[in-house]
């Protein structure tokens, strides 16, 4: 079964501060996702890499994908306050079952 | 629809009542999921169907927990003899043959 583990699973940033938020799993993964869920909310989908190397970026957020040190990380540029939510990774295998890591709960404070 | 839908939003249950919970996916979406979020955690793999046949249960809690997809399109979660270790929101989640998850509002069930 696959497992996911996310670090940290809270973090504070100032606005304009960078972080990495970190995503390790346990066996072969065939994509792994991105999800941003606000309180209340469902799950946004942010990203989804599929391939060893690949980086996708939309406006402040960087996902990356090392399949061979099975690693994943989701980068903040100059945090901004509409960031704040929490942040899923997830890890898909066998073609149709995704498992979700516990989240990390990103404040960005003024 | 242009989204996964699913209802009720909320539900309140009193400890030993059955209850049903309903999803209707993005229409043409062959691959259906059933997760259950409990308060400040990530979500948990349930169930999943490919269209009206359900490829793995292996993460439903107990034998309480009953899901069905009979036509390959709405699905519904059905939970029995409620506990209150039942409560947390329960997100239902479509995709088409190709990759992408659309994930519904969720049902939030609170077992009183």
């Amino acid at each position: 079964e696959l497992k996911v583990e996310q670090n940290p699973l809270f973090l504070s940033m100032q606005e304009g501060k960078n972080y990495t938020i970190y995503c390790n799993y346990s066996t072969t993964s065939d994509r792994l996702y991105w999800y941003r869920q606000d309180p209340g909310k469902s799950l946004e989908s942010l990203f989804v890499l599929l391939s060893n190397g690949a980086v996708k970026q939309e406006g402040r957020l960087m996902a990356s994908l090392d399949t061979k040190a099975r690693l994943s990380t989701l980068h903040i540029t100059a945090a901004v306050h509409d960031l704040s939510a929490t942040y899923f990774c997830a890890g898909e295998y066998n073609n149709n079952d995704m498992r979700f890591g516990a989240g990390t709960r990103l404040t960005v404070k003024p | 629809g242009a989204g996964v839908s699913q209802s009720p939003r909320y539900k309140v249950a009193k400890r030993g009542q059955d209850v049903a919970l309903r999803c209707d996916p993005i229409s043409g979406h062959v691959s259906l999921f059933w997760y259950q979020q409990a308060l400040g955690q990530g979500p948990e793999f349930l169930t999943y169907f490919q269209n009206e046949a359900q490829l793995d249960k292996s993460g439903l809690p107990s034998d309480r927990f009953f899901a069905e997809r009979p036509e390959g399109s709405v699905s519904t979660l059905k939970i029995q003899r409620t506990q209150q270790e039942d409560s947390a929101v329960y997100l239902c989640a479509s995709s088409s043959l190709s990759y992408g998850y659309t994930f519904g509002s969720g049902t939030r069930l609170t077992v009183v």
